[in-house]
């Protein structure tokens, strides 16, 4: 598609299991962002990809959570025994370029995950 | 480090008005972008508009327009000839020499007919 695209989008999940939530960014952006939005709240920065290289991973709240890209496209976000607190809408972006002021991120629609 | 501050939780109007939606921020870097988003309720974000922080003239995108005043650090939002389908949250943003956007805590427009 044209557009980012994530899956699943909603998730509903037992306290303590461990889920993956999955960004295909468009074609061609080597930039790959992660934000995490509780409800009610702004966009909390993640990570970020430059290709496949995470540079900065201080983001990541916990070591419960992972972040990996192949192929300088797909990602996957992974949270290990999730906890009630991990309960939000996860958004994915992209764009073309890293380090420039003026790079619009796209976003896609996110995954809503809920930790029962 | 970079920091936005959105003071307007929630701003009403009625359709067809005009209406700003305030923005601050504080950076460091003498280069930076700000930059806003919407937010309806389907939860997408969708870009409204940039402005870079050397350009001369104030931003506009249609009906948007951003209003940069740079002495004073803010990037508010004006919305002209609001329409019901701007009922939206509202974030502003700023991408400065780092990799990132800093996100705003946002505004919850609503656009009464």
């Amino acid at each position: 598609g044209a557009g980012v695209s994530q899956s699943p989008s909603n998730k509903v999940t037992e306290k303590g299991k461990d889920v993956e939530l999955r960004c295909d960014p468009i074609s061609g952006h080597t930039a790959l962002y992660w934000y995490r939005q509780s409800l009610g709240q702004g966009l909390e920065f993640l990570i970020y990809f430059q290709g496949n290289s995470a540079p900065d991973k201080s983001g990541l709240p916990s070591d419960r959570f992972s972040a990996e890209r192949t192929g300088g496209s797909v990602s996957t976000l992974t949270i290990q025994r999730t906890q009630q607190e991990d309960s939000a809408v996860y958004l994915c972006a992209s764009s073309l370029r890293i380090g420039d002021n003026t790079g619009e991120l796209f976003f896609g629609e996110g995954s809503r995950l809920t930790v029962l | 480090a970079q920091k936005i501050t959105q003071t307007q939780p929630g701003m009403f109007v009625q359709e067809k008005e005009a209406v700003t939606l305030d923005c601050t921020y504080d950076t460091s870097d003498p280069s930076y972008g700000l930059f806003w988003y919407k937010q309806p309720s389907s939860g997408e974000m969708i870009f409204l508009i940039y402005q870079g922080s050397y350009d001369q003239q104030n931003a506009t995108e249609g009906r948007y327009s951003l209003n940069f005043q740079k002495a004073r650090k803010s990037a508010n939002l004006v919305i002209s000839a609001s329409q019901l389908g701007d009922s939206a949250m509202y974030f502003c943003a700023m991408g400065g020499s780092n990799y990132k956007l800093t996100f705003g805590k946002g505004t919850l427009l609503t656009v009464n007919p």
